[in-house]
């Protein structure tokens, strides 16, 4: 158990639907980062968030967005699905000088 | 980005050590050299992790060339559960990890 949390697990939806993703990060860690794991990709870096604050942006579609709260949880909001969106979406977390810890994924299907 | 390149894929036999190579000549003096490992259907798993100094741990050990242009990852038993991607990462300070294709494990029984 690496102690970041995703929820859901599973998440089937329709083109067109908006869906939201949840990462609640390890006890203490203020940086929080999301990934996207495609079938024919390898990890795709979306973005980073310290402390409530965008740190790093990546190949991030305008259609997705995230924060992340006072408490430290993140969500990554993914709008107007399209079939290629359906993947793996990882949650990292990392304290200060710590490797980083990854979450168990959630699998978007959208059908 | 500072680029890595490792082999796609390897594979080796249960119980004996694996050398996973990693080259990086384009790494500055800053960047430390990650490995991350990601099993079958889970999120990736830190390995462990150096600058310059080779670096031991419960999971493996990291031999590092002196010009640091490359890198060994060393599993010294390896086992079933062994079979992972391995991805070789050069990071420096808080940055973000920068995954390539990585080196795809098999190990056979």
């Amino acid at each position: 158990d690496s102690g970041v949390t995703q929820t859901p697990k599973h998440l089937i939806t329709a083109t067109g639907q908006r869906v939201t993703l949840r990462c609640s990060p390890r006890s203490g860690d203020l940086s929080v980062y999301w990934y996207q794991q495609s079938l024919d990709q390898g990890l795709q870096f979306l973005i980073q968030y310290y402390n409530g604050e965008e740190r790093a942006k990546g190949n991030i579609l305008e259609r997705f967005s995230a924060q992340q709260f006072p408490d430290l949880h993140s969500e990554l909001n993914l709008s107007s699905l399209e079939l290629g969106d359906s993947a793996l979406y990882f949650c990292a977390s990392t304290g200060p000088n710590t490797e980083a810890f990854f979450g168990q994924g959630t699998r978007l299907t959208v059908v | 980005d500072a680029k890595t390149t490792q082999p796609n894929s390897m594979e080796s036999n249960e119980e004996e050590p694996v050398h996973l190579p990693c080259n990086h000549s384009t790494i500055s003096g800053t960047d430390y050299i990650h490995w991350y490992r990601q099993l079958p259907s889970q999120g990736p798993e830190y390995v462990i992790h150096g600058l310059t100094s080779n670096v031991n741990n419960r999971m493996a050990s990291l031999a590092i060339a002196e010009d640091r242009k490359s890198s060994t990852l060393i599993l010294h038993r390896a086992t079933l559960r062994d079979a992972a991607v391995y991805y070789c990462i050069l990071k420096e300070g808080a940055q973000k990890l920068v995954f390539g294709q990585g080196t795809r494990l098999t190990i056979n029984p």
